[in-house]
């Protein structure tokens, strides 16, 4: 059974500092990994993607990979209220290229 | 505009019905996706169509039947429908590959009273 674990939150933190969010993965096959962002009652989109170990960054976003300790994580800095939102960590789950998806980390940024 | 675009929105319906979904991208994928997020949020693939062909079924009642007309469209069709189908069901496409993300619909909310 492949599986993705995140902390569900609520993580909380103040406008304008660094939210941390962080994900483990079971499938050592797994060779992309994904973020999403879903807004209460709306769909997930697409925020950040991370193929190679080491640093992605993307405006105020940094995703980070270590294969070796399967494990990925994501920085916002700078957060903003409009950033509350859960985070979804999403790595590939086989050849077929389906996504599976952690139960997510809910961000409440406070203003 | 380029989407994926699922109808209904919202689906309420009673015990025992028969419903269905539909779902079509115009993002030229050749893969598309049906998954479903329960009420804690947990979102579990359903089915996956590459080219109209059946890729991945997991665990799901044989009372859901994914149907793919052409590479731009996958429709869900659930027979005697239970309460415990209640939930958001997502569409979603992408190019084939592990290094495709996913473009997801807006979602179906069915409720099943």
């Amino acid at each position: 059974q492949k599986e993705v674990e995140q902390n569900s939150g609520p993580l909380s933190v103040p406008e304008g500092a660094i939210a941390s969010l962080n994900c483990t993965y079971s499938d050592r096959g797994s060779q992309s990994f994904f973020w999403y962002r879903q807004y209460s009652g709306k769909s997930p989109e697409l925020i950040m993607f991370i193929y190679s170990n080491g640093d992605k960054e993307d405006g105020r976003f940094t995703a980070q990979l270590n294969k070796a300790s399967q494990y990925v994580s994501l920085l916002i800095r700078d957060s903003q209220p409009s950033d509350s939102a859960t985070y979804l960590c999403a790595p590939s789950g086989g050849s077929q290229g389906n996504l599976i998806f952690g139960k997510g980390t809910k961000l409440s940024v406070k203003p | 505009d380029t989407a994926v675009s699922q109808t209904p929105k919202y689906l309420v319906t009673q015990m025992g019905n028969d419903k269905s979904i539909k779902c079509e991208q115009n993002l030229g994928h050749d893969t598309m996706y049906w998954y479903k997020q329960d009420s804690k949020k947990f979102l579990k693939i359903m089915f996956s169509y590459n080219n109209k062909e059946l890729i991945i079924n997991e665990t799901v009642p044989n009372r859901f039947s994914p149907k793919s007309p052409d590479k731009a469209h996958l429709n869900l069709h659930i027979n005697s429908l239970e309460l415990g189908d209640s939930a958001v069901y997502f569409c979603a496409s992408s190019h084939t590959g592990v290094a495709s993300p996913l473009h997801f619909g807006n979602g179906t909310r069915l409720t099943v009273t």
